[in-house]
């Protein structure tokens, strides 16, 4: 099947790095999104992947790797108001498959 | 102000009474799409549709309808709800590859929290 694994959850401190990774095995897709929600909100996009490499915006970086089957979002200079879930999804023409969410939770 | 709009945002309902959560956009998007969220299991999609009248299944269509009679609307019908549709609902849209605008971002309503007894 086709599926996006991420870790269930993920702790860091004001302040740090912290990177939340994304596992996919799909047959073939445009491009990987990431989106935040907090506290069953609407999801609120981050960052886009089309090709291979690193995006940036502002504190907040996206890496793909086709090759490796692979993504990730780095969050710089947390702040307790990043405490929130995270999803990577990927585009397949329309169709977007979800990982399922990883839960980041920031400690003073 | 640009954004989507679901409604209702709250319903407790019973098996088997036909419902629909409305769902608009006036952001001129082609793309519209249906998830519903439940604990543990992140956004699956349920249906989607690149443009009015195309409408396709995502993940789990089973027990839902929709319909794409204008861009702005996407309705989500749920003939007979049963228990099992007790889920948070999003509403997202975005511009489409076709319109060679598509950047990946969607954007999503607030929610509708269904609950069917």
């Amino acid at each position: 099947g086709q599926s996006l694994e991420q870790p269930s959850e993920v702790t860091a401190v004001e302040g740090a790095i912290v990177q939340i990774n994304c596992t996919y095995q799909t047959s073939g897709f445009y491009g990987l999104s990431w989106y935040q929600q907090h506290d069953g909100g609407a999801p609120t996009f981050l960052s886009y992947n089309a090709l291979d490499g690193l995006e940036e915006t502002g504190r907040f970086s996206s890496f793909l790797s086709r090759s490796d089957s692979y993504g990730y979002l780095l969050l710089q200079e947390l702040q307790m108001k990043d405490s929130a879930s995270y999803f990577c999804s990927v585009d397949q023409g329309g169709k977007l498959i979800f990982g399922q969410g990883t839960e980041l939770s920031v400690k003073p | 102000e640009a954004q989507v709009t679901q409604n209702p945002r709250y319903l407790i309902t019973v098996t088997g009474k036909k419902l629909t959560v409305t769902c608009s956009q006036n952001m001129n998007h082609e793309y519209m799409s249906w998830y519903r969220q439940d604990p543990g299991l992140g956004l699956r999609q349920i249906y989607y549709s690149m443009n009015v009248e195309v409408t396709d299944k995502g993940d789990v269509p089973e027990g839902y309808k929709v319909s794409r009679k204008e861009k702005r609307n996407f309705p989500l019908i749920l003939e007979s709800p049963s228990p099992n549709q007790t889920s948070l609902y999003f509403c997202a849209s975005s511009f489409s590859g076709t319109s060679g605008r598509y950047d990946g971002e969607l954007f999503f309503g607030e929610g509708s929290r269904l609950t069917v007894l």
